[in-house]
């Protein structure tokens, strides 16, 4: 079974540009998460998305970071224009959400690890 | 302060001890814990899962929570070089938001 699917798997960039992380989660799961994880601020996650509509976009840092999950097979991660600080591996996760579960298990991808300069 | 708290670590030890990893948390409201393992360069991935207070064993690993302080433990046991990572204490804010302590980085001597 293919697991999330991150692209691309590392990313360098200059400050300014934009950039755009891509995200496929496990065929059937129907909640996708966006994390960041740096050393100062550990794992954080900053949106995420049931059938495909954005339910909790509180952890989103700025205006600069947008998500979209136009199908229920992709996702997309943008940051325009990136900064040095937004420097930091950034994971997808998808989940099954089942009704009357209390909890669901989030399966991580590999992640895609940004550095901008 | 932080929902959930863990030491950074790093912490070694050599093959066959037993490794003590732990963590606290804020709010009392908390019911779901879990301990997930991150290898270098890799995405976490979901260890074991405790359902409010008590133990949990899987094999070497045990689990448990102590709602009375807010403390959350892992335990190894004959731990393995194959246990070095990174392992991230979590909890359920709600039905699908988790929470991540910061990750102690455990590295197992040969």
């Amino acid at each position: 079974d293919a697991g999330v699917i991150q692209s691309p798997r590392h990313e360098v960039t200059e400050m300014g540009q934009e950039v755009t992380l891509r995200c496929k989660p496990i065929s059937g799961h129907n909640s996708l998460f966006w994390y960041r994880q740096t050393m100062m601020r550990g794992l954080e996650l900053l949106i995420y998305f049931n059938n495909n509509v954005p339910i909790d976009d509180s952890g989103m840092p700025e205006d600069r970071f947008s998500a979209k999950m136009p199908n229920a097979s992709f996702s997309t991660l943008k940051i325009q224009p990136s900064e040095p600080r937004d420097s930091a591996v950034y994971f997808c996760a998808s989940s099954l959400r089942i009704r009357g579960a209390t909890t669901y298990e989030q399966y991580f991808g590999p992640g895609t690890r940004l550095t901008v300069t | 302060q932080k929902e959930v708290e863990q030491d950074p670590g790093p912490l070694s030890v050599p093959e066959g001890a037993i490794v003590s990893l732990n963590c606290t948390y804020s709010n009392s409201a908390f019911q779901y814990f879990m301990w997930y393992r991150q290898y270098s360069r890799k995405g976490p991935e979901l260890l074991m899962y405790t359902y409010s207070s008590g133990n949990k064993e899987d094999g070497r690993f045990t689990a448990q929570v102590d709602k009375s302080s807010k403390y959350i433990s892992l335990f190894i046991r004959d731990s393995q070089p194959s246990d070095s990572a990174t392992y991230l204490c979590a909890t359920y804010s709600s039905a699908s938001k988790i929470i991540f302590g910061s990750g102690t980085r455990l590295s197992i001597r040969p």
